[in-house]
């Protein structure tokens, strides 16, 4: 029962630096999201996608991008990583109403 | 103004009493309501899902008032194991799942 599996696990940048985070669902779930989470604000909605080929910006969509090419995947890539987004990552699948989360990824940019 | 706001924490309890947290959305198009649970440094799961009619699990009771806009999640008989962050979870596309909005949490510590 692997439910969302995202990895790296724990990462740290430098500023400028690319990466993608990795984010894989074997529920076969419609939907998914990128949230980030940071002390005080809750989780906030990066990007989320409603199937395949589909995506749409969330509440902080700004230097990250997604697709969705499968059901299974939603890769999450910053493109110029800056110290502001040092933050926990989550990735979530959900049908119909509940999420089900990923154990999350602890950034560092430094 | 955040879109979902919950009271400010932490709530500090002894074991048994009852604690009562309190949410409003300010989005009226809103759809579905949830109380999530967050442990230290883990990721948040499901604690209930909130309806209009008021719902009940055990010790926890969500109700939902569309008209204000207010969500709220009673824990009676607090036990340690319930010390965690809870989080506010507004839904505005119905059951589609894919744009959930999180309050900022409430912390609880449940104390012996």
């Amino acid at each position: 029962n692997a439910g969302v599996t995202q990895t790296p696990k724990f990462q740290v940048l430098k500023t400028g630096q690319s990466m993608t985070l990795q984010c894989a669902q074997d529920m076969n779930h419609e939907y998914m999201s990128w949230y980030r989470q940071d002390p005080g604000m809750g989780l906030r909605l990066i990007h989320y996608s409603v199937g395949a080929g589909i995506t749409d910006q969330g509440e902080v969509p700004n230097g990250y991008n997604v697709s969705r090419s499968t059901t299974e995947d939603f890769p999450l890539r910053l493109l110029s990583a800056a110290p502001s987004q040092t933050s926990v990552y989550f990735c979530a699948s959900s049908y119909p109403d509940e999420a089900f989360f990923g154990q999350g990824t602890r950034l560092t940019v430094v | 103004r955040k879109e979902v706001e919950q009271d400010p924490g932490p709530f500090n309890v002894p074991e048994g009493a009852t604690v009562a947290f309190n949410c409003t959305y300010s989005n009226s198009a809103s759809q579905s309501f949830f109380w999530y649970r967050q442990d230290c440094r883990k990721e948040p799961k499901l604690l209930m899902s909130v309806y209009s009619s008021g719902n009940e699990d055990g010790r926890f009771t969500a109700q939902l008032n569309r008209a204000s806009q207010y969500i709220s999640l009673l824990i009676r008989d607090s036990k340690l194991s319930d010390s965690a962050t809870y989080l506010c979870v507004v839904n505005r596309e119905g059951n589609q799942g894919g744009k959930l909005i999180f309050g900022q949490g409430t912390e609880l510590s449940v104390k012996p």
